[in-house]
């Protein structure tokens, strides 16, 4: 099954613990973006990458990181988490077209305390 | 002004009614659309894609683009209760083609 899968899906954490969301995706896509969405400001993208080892920033891409070493992989690295950084969480994919539509995982809801 | 704007919302219709969502975009350079729709805690469902101007149906569900007026719509017909959920309107914008996500509307189907 064609699926995008990120872990956890769940979490409780403290500030300043480091912490990785992974995501995971089976369909051979070039193009990976994580995206935060908190209420009303709807869906904003963190990061994005074009294809391996090419990562660029969002719109909102102040305390993360991601990396991009294999195709499949996209993971979500929080350094230093803080409570502003409470929300949920969607990893995302799509071929290198940009016609294509984006694939979203099930979500990754993080509480920072 | 906002790249991709939706009418704020909620919107509530009776069941068997037309439910119509709307969209206004910033880019005019932009080729790609997309409504998505999302339940309460879940994750961003496909529904339906538009690149030319005019109407694609597909079931009940028929969008509508208007490049000219930077408008882009979604038609549900037939309404049902299944169909409360918070639609999202998506636009492809920029030389990075990035996803720009409008705010969403919330739709309420009374039984």
């Amino acid at each position: 099954e064609a699926q995008v899968t990120q872990n956890p899906r769940y979490l409780i954490t403290v500030t300043g613990k480091k912490l990785t969301v992974t995501c995971s995706q089976n369909m051979n896509h070039e193009y990976m973006s994580w995206y935060r969405q908190d209420p009303g400001l709807g869906l904003r993208q963190i990061y994005y990458s074009m294809n391996v080892e090419v990562t660029d920033k969002g719109d909102v891409p102040e305390g993360y990181k991601v990396s991009r070493k294999e195709k499949r992989n996209f993971p979500l690295i929080l350094e230093s988490p803080s409570p502003n950084q409470t929300s949920l969480y969607f990893c995302a994919s799509r071929q290198s077209y940009s016609n294509q539509p984006q694939h979203f995982g099930d979500g990754t809801r993080l509480s920072i305390l | 002004q906002k790249e991709v704007e939706q009418n704020s919302g909620p919107l509530s219709v009776p069941e068997g009614a037309i439910a119509s969502l709307n969209c206004t975009y910033s880019d005019r350079g932009s080729q790609s659309f997309f409504w998505y729709r999302q339940y309460s805690g879940k994750s961003p469902e496909l529904i339906m894609s538009i690149y030319s101007n005019g109407d694609k149906e597909d079931g009940r569900f028929t969008a509508q683009l208007n490049k000219a007026s930077q408008y882009v719509s979604l038609l549900i017909r037939d309404s049902q209760p299944s169909d409360s959920a918070t639609y999202l309107c998506a636009v492809v914008t920029g030389a990075n083609s990035k996803l720009t996500f409008g705010k969403g509307i919330t739709l309420s189907v009374r039984p």
